[in-house]
């Protein structure tokens, strides 16, 4: 079965350091997204991509953040300078069809010291 | 701010009973509508799907929607020890091109 793939399952870093989440959606999804949760909370809109544009993005995503589909089978989010506050579970999810199901993959836990 | 609200829970449902879990929305041009299950410390996994008012139903899972009271409910019959789990509900936006999710209601189904 077609699965989303994120890589690091985990990662630690220092606060100001810089941090790529990589993703490989599911492979004839069109509509790439970002969502975070952070420990016992709900799951936040980060960002909608789709043909190699932001589509929509939440007030989170602000300028610390971006998004990139380097090739065209990868799909990253950049955070620039890590903030203690940023350290959180971060889900990739991809969609076929916007605004259709969403199917997300295991995560990438960041934790910043 | 638009919203999809749930009632946090814990929702407690002896094995082999109805679990009715319900959620509402505020943003009246939300077209889609899903309900995900989130094991602890896992990835959301979609259980169900429904874009138009009524019951959609796929094997213990009846999904229902009220565009006009802008409600959304899932029922699981049967309810077995594995269904324990946190379920969240979610709606896409006016622009289809975000879907937000509530902040789930934790059910433990009790032996």
């Amino acid at each position: 079965e077609p699965e989303v793939t994120q890589t690091p399952s985990h990662q630690v870093t220092q606060m100001g350091q810089e941090v790529i989440l990589r993703c490989v959606p599911i492979s004839n999804h069109l509509y790439f997204y970002w969502y975070r949760q952070i420990l016992g909370q709900k799951v936040e809109f980060l960002v909608s991509f789709y043909n190699n544009e932001i589509s929509e993005k939440s007030e989170i995503f602000d300028d610390q953040f971006s998004v990139e589909r380097p090739d065209g089978s990868n799909f990253t989010l950049k955070i620039r300078s890590t903030k203690l506050e940023d350290s959180a579970m971060y889900f990739c999810a991809s969609s076929e069809v916007t605004g259709r199901e969403l199917f997300f993959g295991e995560g990438s836990r960041l934790t910043v010291l | 701010q638009k919203e999809v609200e749930q009632n946090s829970g814990p929702l407690s449902v002896p094995e082999g009973a109805i679990a009715s879990l319900n959620c509402t929305y505020s943003d009246r041009g939300s077209q889609s509508f899903f309900w995900y299950r989130q094991y602890s410390g896992k990835s959301p996994e979609l259980i169900m799907s429904i874009y138009s008012n009524g019951d959609k139903e796929d094997g213990r899972f009846t999904a229902q929607l009220n565009k006009a009271s802008q409600y959304v409910s899932l029922l699981i019959r049967d309810s077995q020890p594995s269904d324990s789990a946190t379920y969240l509900c979610a709606a896409s936006g006016s622009s289809a091109s975000k879907i937000i999710f509530g902040s789930g209601t934790r059910l433990s189904i009790r032996p």
